[in-house]
Formats: C-alpha cells, structure tokens, sequence
C-alpha cells in the first residue's frame, strides 16, 4: 500500500527487551522522523533521517538506536526498554528542502510492563 | 531555541458558536502547518501555510499566518460535534541543514451538542 505505514501497531514487552518499531515510506520522501507522544508532553521527537545513512538525535534520544540503510525504511530500536518508554511512537516523513510538511504513520502503542 | 505556544490548551465549545485557536512562536520562520488529531489516531494535516498573509480554508475550519507578528490563528466558524479533536500547530525550524518542525502541545477541542 502507498504511503507509510508503521508495524506492529501495538506491542508489549518486559522491561529489558529490545524491541524494534518498524516505519516504512513509499514516497521516497529524504526525510524521516521519529516521534513519541505522551500525555502533557506533546510530541516530542527522538531520531530524524535526512538521508540513508545519515541519522540524527532529536530532544529526547537517551535508550534509542535508529538506522536507516534503505530510503524507505527506519526502524526505532530500544535496545533495552524501561517502563518510562511506555508511548505511543509515530513516524513521520518529510521531502524536505524547503518541503516540510510532515506526514504522519499510524502510530504504534507501546507498553512495556 | 524556536519555542512553539498555543492557547487555550483545552477548548469547550458549543455547537454552533465561533471561536479560534492561536499559535504563537519565538523566532522568525515563514512556515507553519496545522494538523488535527482524533482521539487514538494519527495526525492529519490540515494546512500548510507558507507565508506571511498566508490563508487557507476548508469547510469550518481556516487559518491564517502573521508573520511579522509570529502568529497563527485557526478559526472555527459554526462548530459542530465532528470538529471534536485536539489541533496541533508546527513551526518550521531549519538547523544546521537538517529541517525539522516544533509542535505545540495541542488544543483539544471538544464541541458538545
């Protein structure tokens, strides 16, 4: 399907599992983003990609890997997760220069107990 | 450190009645979006304003951009029960040659009968 989609919707783990959020685009927008949402909080932006290979921290990156080899994915490691990543994770893409309007995927919730 | 505020933060209205949103922000930038947000859903774009005097409509809902004055305001006209949902507003914020957007913490908008 066209446009992009986040799997696997909803996801529950243990404290201390590494667990990987998949984000897929078939725009072949530049730009990719990652972003988690949380009550009085907004949303508050962990990774961006400009590029293939070229990744970047956002505001609140500290217990996240991201990569991004291929365009048209980006996938959002917690390498070992804690309770306090319990959110919900949207990813988003952009095509940037000058172009930024962000769209959005369908969001994952995250659990982790 | 671009700074993104929109008020009010919560938002009861009436069916029927008028009212708007603003979306005030701390340095210069052209380039503002708007996006909607159903409860356990995505965000949806909704307008993509890119410049000063910039206004875009659609059915209820329009917004308009000052830059001069780093303002956005988003104006509901004639609510109805539909138009429940929270609104978020994001500013461009080009860094060190990486495009990224600062949301707002959103308006959530509820509309009653």
């Amino acid at each position: 399907d066209a446009g992009i989609t986040q799997s696997p919707r909803y996801k529950i783990t243990e404290t201390g599992r590494q667990v990987t959020l998949m984000c897929h685009q078939t725009w072949s927008h530049s730009y990719m983003f990652w972003y988690r949402q949380d009550l009085g909080h907004g949303l508050r932006l962990i990774y961006y990609s400009a590029a293939a290979d070229i990744t970047d921290k956002g505001e609140v990156p500290d217990g996240y890997v991201v990569s991004r080899s291929k365009t048209e994915n980006f996938p959002l490691t917690l390498e070992s997760a804690t309770r306090s990543q319990t959110s919900v994770y949207f990813c988003a893409s952009s095509v940037g220069r000058g172009g930024n309007e962000q769209f959005f995927g369908p969001g994952t919730r995250l659990t982790v107990l | 450190e671009l700074k993104v505020e929109q008020n009010p933060l919560f938002l009861s209205m009436q069916e029927g009645k008028n009212y708007t949103i603003y979306c005030n922000y701390s340095t210069t930038s052209d380039r503002l979006y708007w996006y909607r947000q159903d409860p356990g859903k995505s965000l949806e774009s909704l307008f993509v304003l890119l410049s000063n005097g910039a206004v875009k409509q659609e059915g209820r809902l329009m917004a308009s951009l000052d830059t001069k004055a780093r303002l956005s305001t988003l104006h509901i006209t004639a609510a109805v029960h539909d138009l429940s949902a929270t609104y978020f507003c994001a500013v461009d914020r080009y860094q060190g040659g990486s495009e990224k957007l600062v949301f707002g913490k959103g308006t959530k908008l509820t509309v009653n009968p």
